[in-house]
């Protein structure tokens, strides 16, 4: 079975620090890859997608894909108290779906 | 555009009942979707379409039925509601390569509808 592993946190980062945020897959196949943020009580909605090994940047958040050692990342530089949400790693294996992780709580600590 | 909407945003069913969760998108988008999220975890794929008249089963279809008549529409029926249903369920959509593409789109979510069977 194709899994997603994220630490489930909570993650407690000083604002204006930088988040890291961690997750692995299982098949070496994975084709795409995907951060969603998703705030307490709404939907999730997507922040960053990386296709090819390396860094991704867009604005404060830059998403890190290793796939040798099947590890996506996203940081979150500057970090703001609006940055504290839940986000979900998600993983398309070319099977017309997404797997999704657990996903990592992070706060930001004022 | 709306995006994609679902209907209701909160219900309560009784064990036994059954209802639809009704999800419709303005994005003619060609694949849709529908998970449900239990308190402090990821998303589990339900069922998913990848055209009108096409559905499948995702992880967790048991005590679920979907159709797609159109590009629009992709309601969720559950039959004889049990305790273990209780959850958000959120609908998405997303515009994909054919089978065979390399990547997917974005998907994009519905606001969720909230349900609990008591």
């Amino acid at each position: 079975q194709k899994e997603v592993e994220q630490n489930s946190g909570p993650l407690s980062v000083p604002e204006g620090a930088i988040a890291s945020l961690n997750c692995t897959y299982s098949d070496r196949g994975s084709q795409s890859f995907f951060w969603y943020r998703q705030y307490s009580g709404k939907s999730p909605e997507l922040i960053m997608s990386i296709y090819s090994n390396g860094d991704k940047e867009d604005g404060r958040f830059t998403a890190q894909l290793n796939k040798a050692s099947q590890y996506v990342s996203l940081l979150i530089r500057d970090s703001q108290p609006s940055d504290s949400a839940t986000y979900l790693c998600a993983v398309f294996y070319g099977n017309e779906k997404l797997t999704f992780g657990t996903g990592t709580r992070l706060t930001i600590i004022p | 555009n709306a995006g994609v909407t679902q209907t209701p945003k909160f219900r309560i069913l009784k064990i036994g009942q059954s209802m639809t969760l009704q999800c419709t998108q303005d994005m003619n988008h060609n694949y849709m979707y529908w998970y449900r999220q239990d308190p402090g975890m990821g998303l589990k794929l339900i069922y998913y379409s990848v055209g009108a008249g096409i559905t499948d089963k995702g992880e967790v279809p048991n005590g679920y039925n979907v159709s797609r008549s159109t590009t629009e529409d992709f309601p969720l029926r559950l039959e004889l509601a049990a305790p273990s249903q209780t959850s958000v369920y959120f609908c998405a959509s997303s515009y994909s390569l054919l089978a065979g593409g390399p990547q997917t789109d974005t998907q994009y979510f519905g606001p969720g509808t909230r349900l609990t069977v008591l």
